[in-house]
């Protein structure tokens, strides 16, 4: 059971680098998203998606970009990484109209920005 | 904007002792609630869910909260607390919206739950 899958698991990038971060979910949820985790401050939103063709921004979106390329997948785009994006991103999926069911979310991908 | 306050960072436990973790939020509407488990290395994982009737919800592994809607919370608790249930804890609200089935979570900071042997 796949489930939320994500790649890579581990990046290393110099500040000014670009990176995408893709996700793909085998659930056929409608709705996904994008979230990084950071000590002390717990999960918070970056981007959405709440159906195909469909992306929003979240509370932190600044300096990221989304694609929601078709039902499946949703990549995170950093233009120009910056150390203060260093952290730990997860993806993350639901049905949309489920306000009962939870997200799924992936193992999550451990990014550090030099 | 709505929050959500867990003011428990850390907390350290004995086995087989009790768990209780607080949670709070602020938003004054109708609200989905949820707990989420962390174990080291791995995902998120729902521990728990309240969406409405009984304000007391069971969740996998012996854990349950409870709602009290006058006080905004929604504690998570375990009689007895194993080795094993070493993790992070995340509380999560999900501010409904009407005519909407979209879920949009807001996160507490979380608490690092060490339980030692």
């Amino acid at each position: 059971n796949a489930g939320v899958t994500q790649t890579p698991k581990f990046q290393v990038l110099k500040t000014g680098q670009s990176m995408t971060l893709q996700c793909a979910q085998d659930m056929n949820h409608n709705s996904m998203y994008w979230y990084r985790q950071d000590p002390g401050m717990g999960l918070r939103l970056i981007y959405y998606s709440a159906s195909e063709g469909t992306t929003d921004k979240g509370e932190v979106p600044n300096g990221y970009n989304v694609s929601r390329l078709n039902k499946r997948e949703f990549s995170l785009r950093l233009e120009s990484a910056a150390p203060s994006q260093t952290s730990v991103y997860f993806c993350a999926s639901s049905e949309y109209r489920g306000l009962n069911q939870p997200q799924h979310f992936g193992d999550g991908t451990r990014l550090s920005i030099l | 904007a709505q929050s959500v306050s867990q003011h428990n960072h850390h907390v350290i436990l004995s086995e087989a002792a009790s768990l209780e973790l607080g949670c709070n939020y602020s938003y004054g509407g109708t609200v989905n609630l949820f707990w989420y488990v962390q174990y080291p290395g791995q995902h998120l994982q729902l521990l728990l869910k309240y969406f409405s009737g009984d304000p007391l919800v069971k969740g996998i592994k012996g854990f349950e909260a409870e709602f009290i809607k006058s006080k905004f919370s929604f504690n998570l608790r375990k009689p007895s607390v194993q080795w094993s249930d070493t993790a992070e804890y995340f509380c999560a609200v999900n501010p409904r919206t009407m005519n909407t089935g979209f879920q949009k979570l807001v996160f507490g900071t979380g608490t690092r739950l060490l339980v030692s042997p």
